[in-house]
């Protein structure tokens, strides 16, 4: 029940296209839900993040699609660039414990 | 506004050596998280602090680990006795008191036990 599933583990993308990253979570209690992006040799920065009252949020060219019934969420990057080049994770959290689950993140190629 | 400090970055250590990490939170933050990450995998939790008190600890080994944040100075966690299997990158988070879910990560520990 505490699982995250995220797929796909790779993703190869061309320059301006659109990346999608899809996550999946079992327990209800979840009420919280962010995405990382990490560089090599770097710790994880946080991206964008949801909360289920909404089914939609966008920041820049980054869009986080949450379906509750579902317990799906997915993040959508537009635009792609050789920048965005990183490992995503997504994760999910409760108010209650604080604590994070995190997918098992998928590596992201931007091709120039 | 310096972020979540970690130190040091990377630790080489013997098998049967002792392992301190060190992390000071995001300044106004009193919550800190540690995370484990091996090799090619996600990050897992391993323990929830605030000042002087473990909140969660279910995510750390029942033996050789143990983590504190005293009043004073930087959240520590320890692993006693270390073994090849410890190898992976410890990363610290901090979140504000008033939302304890919105959290930002340290650079991270590379620890290497040879």
């Amino acid at each position: 029940q505490q699982q995250v599933k995220q797929s796909p583990q790779s993703l190869i993308v061309q320059k301006g296209g659109i990346s999608i990253i899809n996550c999946a979570y079992e327990n209800t209690a979840f009420d919280y839900f962010p995405w990382y992006q990490q560089f090599p040799g770097k710790g994880p920065a946080l991206l964008i993040a949801i909360r289920p009252d909404v089914s939609e949020k966008k920041e820049g060219r980054f869009t986080i699609s949450f379906n509750k019934s579902a317990k799906q969420f997915s993040l959508h990057i537009m635009d792609s660039q050789p920048g965005d080049s990183a490992t995503y994770f997504c994760a999910a959290g409760s108010s209650n414990t604080g604590k994070l689950i995190f997918g098992q993140g998928t590596t992201l190629q931007v091709k120039p | 506004n310096a972020g979540v400090m970690q130190n040091p970055r990377h630790l080489v250590r013997r098998r049967g050596q002792e392992a301190r990490l060190r992390c000071s939170p995001m300044k106004g933050h009193s919550h800190v998280y540690w995370y484990r990450q091996l090799p090619e995998e996600g990050l897992k939790f391993m323990v929830y602090l605030q000042k002087e008190n473990i909140i969660d600890e279910s995510g750390m080994p029942k033996e050789r680990f143990s983590a504190e944040f005293p009043k004073e100075g930087p959240s520590i966690l320890r692993i006693q006795q270390v073994v090849r299997g410890d190898s992976a990158a410890y990363f610290c988070a901090s979140s504000p008191q008033e939302t304890n879910t919105e959290a930002f990560f340290g650079q991270g520990t590379r620890l290497t036990v040879v």
